[in-house]
């Protein structure tokens, strides 16, 4: 019983092609996050919604949008993919913004660029 | 602002021995404090969260950490490690109020050896 669905989980594009990732939940939660994870590093916030407001981290690159049509959706477009730009990338979602709560995560979409 | 650093990159144990994975946290505020792990091609999973109260924490698969203020610590620990255990631990902080992000840790490859 998937609760955080990541769609596709392996995604090959080309440079400079656009692409989307899409992320689902069936938790109702408020909250969803967008996380880049190059290999052997930490996970890396690129942006989150609360609702339907919009938060971009500071050194997020523009080549970075990202939309979230309803609470269950959310997707991630990279307008121009660069090599730079080949990693993992994660959903979580909370339940609400406060720091105790736990966010839970997607298994991923592993990007190559080509 | 918070930061993370775990000690060790890479953590290899026999089977059936004890494991602790170090982390150490840097904030000028109160912080909740969090343990996640990630297996192969997987999202994040929450082994354990300190928020208040008990320093000492239990989480899933058999994991504890314990929290030292004087210190600013968090290690993970196990007292007898399973093959199922090998998989990459990140430690995150983040600040007890507002809605500011998880900051992670670098993480720790555990590699359990038969």
């Amino acid at each position: 019983d998937a609760m955080v669905i990541q769609n596709p989980r392996y995604q090959v594009t080309q440079f400079g092609k656009p692409v989307t990732l899409s992320c689902s939940q069936t938790l109702n939660h408020n909250v969803m996050y967008w996380y880049q994870q190059k290999s052997s590093q930490a996970p890396k916030l690129l942006f989150h919604y609360y609702d339907k407001d919009f938060n971009n981290e500071a050194d997020t690159p523009d080549n970075f949008q990202s939309r979230r049509p309803n609470t269950s959706f959310c997707f991630l477009d990279i307008r121009s993919p660069g090599l730079g730009d080949a990693a993992m990338y994660l959903c979580a979602t909370k339940i609400e913004r406060e720091a105790y709560n736990e966010q839970f995560f997607g298994p991923g979409t592993r990007l190559t660029v080509l | 602002a918070q930061s993370v650093t775990q000690l060790d990159s890479q953590v290899p144990v026999f089977e059936e021995a004890p494991v602790e994975l170090r982390c150490n946290y840097s904030s000028s505020v109160s912080v909740y404090l969090f343990w996640y792990v990630q297996y192969p091609n997987q999202g994040l999973q929450l082994l354990l969260k300190y928020l208040s109260g008990s320093t000492l924490v239990k989480g899933i698969n058999g994991f504890e950490a314990e929290f030292n203020k004087s210190q600013t610590s968090f290690h993970l620990r196990k007292p007898s490690v399973h093959i199922s255990d090998t998989a990459e631990y990140f430690c995150a902080v983040t600040r007890n109020s507002g809605n500011t992000p998880l900051v992670f840790g670098k993480g720790t490859r555990l590699s359990v050896i038969a």
